[in-house]
């Protein structure tokens, strides 16, 4: 059963710090998207790649964050510095351009900025 | 912003079919529409997908009128367990972008 791993799954940070997610889409898939809920925005959608190529990264503050694909297996989110406005729960999801177009999430990261 | 919009909220008791629906009044020719599901701490699960008609999978069904303005997601026979959030999205198939999710709607399923 195929699935889209993410690490760490909570994370407690001092603003001002940096902070990495990670994310492993499942493997085939090439497209990977990044998201980030809170309660009061719900789910945004901050970035997201096909075949490890950046397609829109318009939802992210450009500022202090940044994404990547060092290579198909794995998809980096950083903060750098963090600040307590970021604490949400932050989500990977990967997808392939089938018939559904079905994205598949993670478990994501829980994101605390004290 | 969201394209779609739904009920904030709907409480149901088991055994209860329930049908949530959605409007997407400025729907594309090329968009198909969505449903996803979000259990408490988890990601958003897809559901079902539709054009027009209806669409039925092993966990819910679809209907989508002929002029695509609105869709309903049925879920027969509810149980405690399809407590949840439930996004209805619009988008276009076959071209794997953009998801814009509203704020869902909170069933809430009562014994």
């Amino acid at each position: 059963d195929a699935r889209v791993t993410q690490t760490p799954r909570h994370k407690v940070t001092e603003m001002g710090q940096e902070v990495t997610m990670r994310c492993q889409p499942i493997l085939g898939h090439n497209t990977v998207f990044w998201y980030r809920q809170t309660m009061m925005q719900g789910l945004e959608l901050l970035a997201y790649f096909r075949n490890r190529a950046p397609l829109d990264d318009s939802g992210m503050p450009k500022d202090r964050f940044s994404a990547e694909m060092p290579d198909a297996t794995l998809a980096t989110l950083k903060i750098q510095p963090s600040e307590p406005r970021d604490s949400a729960v932050y989500f990977c999801a990967s997808g392939t351009q089938t018939p559904t177009d079905t994205q598949y999430f993670g478990p994501g990261t829980r994101l605390t900025v004290l | 912003l969201a394209k779609t919009t739904q009920p904030i909220s709907m409480d149901s008791y088991e055994g209860q079919e329930v049908n949530i629906t959605c409007s997407h009044n400025n729907i594309a020719t090329n968009d198909y529409i969505t449903w996803y599901q979000q259990f408490p701490s988890q990601g958003p699960r897809f559901i079902i997908q539709g054009y027009k008609t209806k669409v039925t999978n092993e966990v819910a069904s679809l209907f989508i009128p002929a002029d695509r303005k609105s869709s309903t997601l049925s879920l027969p026979r509810v149980s405690l367990s399809d407590t949840a959030v439930y996004y209805c999205l619009e988008g276009l198939r076959g071209n794997t972008g953009k998801l814009i999710f509203g704020q869902g709607t909170t069933l809430q399923v009562k014994p």
